[in-house]
């Protein structure tokens, strides 16, 4: 139990362009999901929180024109990164919550922007 | 704001040998301490996790302490294997909130 999936694990983009990740409850209902970026070698930043229904809650310094949020079901989350830059290379991560406090992984998301 | 930290960052045990990978935290409302492994390319897997009512966890070759004084808590493998080998991350939540707050994460080596 308490899958969760994302897609597409591996996405390679030129600069300029929006690419769109999923992430999947399989197996559970998720009131709240977070997205997390996660750097070489570094430990997991929460980007926002995700709440079924209601705007997204973003941490300090992201920005939420740039990472759009949506959840618009118990078991779907995703994440838009708009007008992708070099920078935004990076490995992104989803996670939900089934309840309080517990959260499961989704494999992560591997972008490239060239 | 809640802070976790972890140490050591890097460990090698031969395996067969036990690992021990500690974290502290600083918010006393802290109430929920799980643990993630990390393989490369991958998302974490929560591997244990354990609630401030209960002072130790322990399943298969895997247990959690936590010591509510001190604010830290450990996790123990007995018996390592080299697929034991994996970034291993802490973290903790409070009732409320829903967020973790991770530590810096530790990669571990078991060497064959």
């Amino acid at each position: 139990g308490a899958v969760v999936s994302q897609h597409p694990s591996r996405v390679i983009c030129k600069s300029g362009t929006s690419v769109k990740i999923e992430c999947r409850s399989l197996d559970f209902q998720a009131t709240t999901m977070f997205w997390y970026r996660q750097f070489p070698k570094q430990s997991l930043m929460l980007m926002a929180t995700s709440n079924e229904g209601s705007k997204a809650t973003y941490e300090q310094g992201v920005e939420k024109d740039k990472f759009l949020i949506n959840h618009a079901s118990l078991t779907l989350s995703t994440l838009t990164v708009t007008s992708a830059h070099p920078e935004d290379s990076s490995f992104y991560i989803c996670s939900a919550s089934p309840q309080w406090n517990e959260q499961f992984f989704g494999p992560g998301t591997r972008l490239t922007v060239l | 704001g809640e802070n976790v930290e972890q140490h050591p960052s890097t460990l090698s045990v031969q395996e067969g040998d036990s690992a021990v990978i500690k974290c502290t935290y600083s918010d006393s409302a802290s109430n929920y301490f799980p643990w993630y492994k990390q393989e490369l390319g991958k998302g974490p897997q929560l591997i244990i996790d354990i609630r401030s009512n209960v002072g130790e966890k322990k399943d298969q070759r895997i247990a959690v302490t936590l010591n509510k004084t001190a604010k830290h808590f450990s996790l123990h493998i007995t018996e390592t294997q080299p697929e034991d080998s994996a970034v291993y991350f802490c973290a903790a939540s409070k009732e409320s909130s829903y967020k973790l707050i991770f530590g810096s994460g530790t990669r571990l080596l078991v060497r064959p």
